[in-house]
């Protein structure tokens, strides 16, 4: 059972234009949403995050968007650079014993820059 | 970047043997996680210690234990390795504060033939 889901496993965007990456998520529990960037032979890297009481973030080039009622949330990168070629993970956070936090991942959308 | 080292970074072992992947981290972080990757599936969550000798399960820990006798080290062993647990694993650490978000360490890349 899928609790969070990235429907698409890539996408091609071109250098300078916006690129959209999609995040779907069943349990409304879920109280923060992050989006972690990797890069290959290295861990995730923490990139922004979304409090579930906002519908907006943004930080520089990168914009999150969230809607509770579709359960649906949007990573927006607007300019897109070479260097933002990587694997997106978007991620959804419960807490479980003593404030542990436990992180559950989309599968991944494969995001390639071409200049 | 956060100060979480893995160990090691790669290893290839045979199918029975046991492995031990060790996580260290100079963060002096509450929490500390064990994650695995794996096509199709992103990471999963394996275990996790909320503090010294306390770990709990998490969604995928058939085959797999951890020890944390120390605050910067957790430890996630494979008892007899099988080939399903081929994968991509990575260590991550938090902080008590609520808002903080997890910090993952750089993974260690385990094929069991």
């Amino acid at each position: 059972d899928q609790q969070v889901k990235q429907n698409s496993p890539s996408l091609s965007v071109q250098e300078g234009r916006i690129s959209i990456l999609n995040c779907d998520y069943t349990n409304s529990m879920f109280d923060y949403f992050l989006w972690y960037k990797k890069y290959p032979a290295e861990g995730p890297t923490f990139l922004i995050s979304i409090s579930s009481i906002k519908d907006k973030n943004e930080d520089g080039r990168f914009t999150v968007f969230l809607n509770k009622s579709a359960k649906h949330l949007s990573l927006h990168i607007v300019p897109s650079q070479p260097g933002d070629s990587a694997v997106y993970f978007c991620a959804a956070r419960g807490f479980i014993i003593q404030g542990a936090q436990k992180l559950v991942f989309g599968q991944g959308t494969r995001l390639t820059i071409n200049p | 970047d956060a100060g979480i080292t893995q160990s090691p970074r790669h290893k290839v072992t045979e199918t029975g043997t046991p492995v031990t992947l060790r996580c260290h981290q100079t963060e002096n972080h509450r929490y500390m996680y064990w994650y695995r990757q794996d096509p199709g599936h992103g990471l999963r969550l394996i275990h996790y210690s909320y503090g010294v000798k306390d770990t709990d399960k998490g969604e995928v820990s058939d085959g797999y234990s951890v020890s944390r006798s120390k605050t910067e080290d957790f430890l996630l062993t494979l008892e007899s390795a099988t080939s399903s647990q081929t994968s991509v694993y990575f260590c991550a650490i938090s902080e008590v504060y609520k808002n903080t978000e997890a910090f993952f360490g750089q993974g260690t890349r385990l094929t069991v033939v």
